[in-house]
């Protein structure tokens, strides 16, 4: 299985400012994802970040507000702009080999003030 | 599009007895069934799955069962122990790769 880190673990930023998640996987996958998880809640899926073209979103969350990108097929980053406190959440990378099984990062905690 | 539904959302057992967590989804065409655990802090784990070409999986004390023409499969914990306690999520594929998660089942075994 693959072993997954996200940078920074956790952060703490003021409204209107944009955080930068960073997902790194220590072999080559071939999807990598995004997913919110708000306190007690389920894994919502935010977009599947493909490899050298643009990430695929899924409904309800849009480039503009969760750019991503993936240069290559270990590495992938997630930006959260102009946040608000709505925005307070674990986000979460996870990535697959096989297709089937997948793996996620410890998560990012973050609180928006 | 997949939908999946879980329950129980809280379960209390006592140290021994057996746990049972049951998901349903929607789309036919799902042929690969994983369950989470999650610790609280800690990311999701795999902890068992099952694709759609058998009825059950078992590894030690969990075991999962699949019933694809009533659309569910259920995750059952034998012998439960204190560890066991954690958040666990079962979810269904949609357009190939995505995962679908189920709301969640809080477990408390105690001792």
């Amino acid at each position: 299985s693959a072993v997954i880190s996200q940078k920074p673990s956790r952060d703490i930023c003021q409204r209107g400012t944009s955080l930068t998640i960073q997902c790194q996987v220590d072999s080559q996958v071939t999807m990598m994802f995004w997913y919110r998880q708000q306190p007690g809640q389920s894994l919502t899926l935010i977009a599947t970040a493909n490899q050298g073209s643009e990430a695929t979103y899924e409904s309800g969350f849009v480039i503009d507000k969760f750019p991503i990108s993936r240069p290559n097929l270990t590495f992938s980053t997630l930006t959260v702009s102009n946040m608000s406190p709505e925005d307070s959440s674990i986000y979460l990378c996870s990535g697959t080999s096989s297709g089937d099984e997948q793996f996620f990062g410890p998560g990012t905690r973050l609180t928006v003030l | 599009g997949e939908n999946v539904e879980q329950h129980p959302s809280t379960l209390s057992v006592q140290e021994g007895d057996s746990a049972v967590i049951k998901c349903t989804y929607s789309d036919s065409a799902s042929n690969y069934f994983p369950w989470y655990k999650q610790e609280l802090g800690k990311r999701p784990q795999l902890i068992i799955d099952i694709r759609s070409n058998v009825g059950e999986k078992k590894d030690q004390r969990i075991a999962v069962t699949l019933n694809k023409t009533a659309k569910h499969f259920s995750l059952h914990i034998t012998e439960t122990q204190p560890e066991d306690s954690a958040v666990y999520f079962c979810a269904a594929p949609y357009n190939t790769d995505k995962l679908i998660f189920g709301t969640g089942t809080r477990l408390q075994v105690f001792p």
